[in-house]
């Protein structure tokens, strides 16, 4: 059984710029959280999707948004980047749409270095 | 005050020690407690999962939940050097969407 898949696994960009980060879930998986990963904030929430709806989201600025596709496939976007938002970006998929209420499996991560 | 507190470590044990991991935390509405391990360079895997309060063994790993004491642990029996690895304690609410993370713990086990 696939795991979690995200890609890019490294992305190197220039402030001002923006990145679109994709997320594909274990198959039969409807819901979708992101998350931001530094060594000084540690793992935090971003947003979760389930069958296409936003549910939830975090403390994070507009210019961070996402999507979830009718596959359950999902992307992350974040506009304007700055230098503060190089970070590891994880995303985990949950069978029971609870969140991580249920066991969820992370995705490796895509590595975002702005410059 | 966060509402998840971990000690990020380093913590540095001798191969064959128990290891003793904790969590505290300050929103009572917590229901739902798990740990998670995370090699570099790798996503968070999870290790244990616990509803509400007390305990749960899986082989080497014990988690305890004390709600009354709003503190989680995690024990890892006879640890091994293949156990090194930051440890996230993570918690959420019942029907919540969402999970609140711990800074993780460091843990070096020597060999």
């Amino acid at each position: 059984k696939a795991g979690v898949t995200q890609t890019p696994r490294y992305l190197i960009k220039t402030r001002g710029q923006q990145v679109t980060l994709s997320c594909s879930p274990i198959s039969g998986h409807r819901s979708v959280s992101w998350y931001q990963q530094t060594p000084g904030q540690g793992l935090q929430f971003l947003f979760e999707y389930f069958s296409e709806t936003q549910r939830n989201k975090g403390n994070f600025p507009g210019r961070f948004s996402g999507r979830q596709f009718s596959n359950s496939r999902s992307e992350m976007n974040v506009s304007t980047l700055e230098l503060g938002d190089s970070a590891l970006y994880l995303c985990a998929s949950s069978l029971l749409g609870e969140g991580l209420n249920t066991e969820a499996f992370f995705g490796q991560g895509t590595r975002l270095t702005v410059v | 005050q966060k509402e998840v507190e971990q000690d990020p470590g380093p913590l540095s044990v001798p191969e064959g020690a128990i290891v003793s991991l904790n969590c505290t935390y300050s929103n009572s509405a917590f229901q739902y407690f798990m740990w998670y391990r995370q090699y570099s360079r790798k996503g968070p895997e999870l290790l244990m999962y616990t509803y509400s309060s007390g305990n749960k063994e899986d082989g080497r790993f014990t988690a305890q939940v004390d709600k009354s004491s709003k503190y989680i642990s995690l024990f890892i029996r006879d640890s091994q050097p293949s156990d090194s690895a930051t440890y996230l304690c993570a918690m959420s609410f019942r029907g919540g969407f969402k999970t609140i993370f711990g800074a993780g713990t460091r843990l070096f086990v020597k060999a």
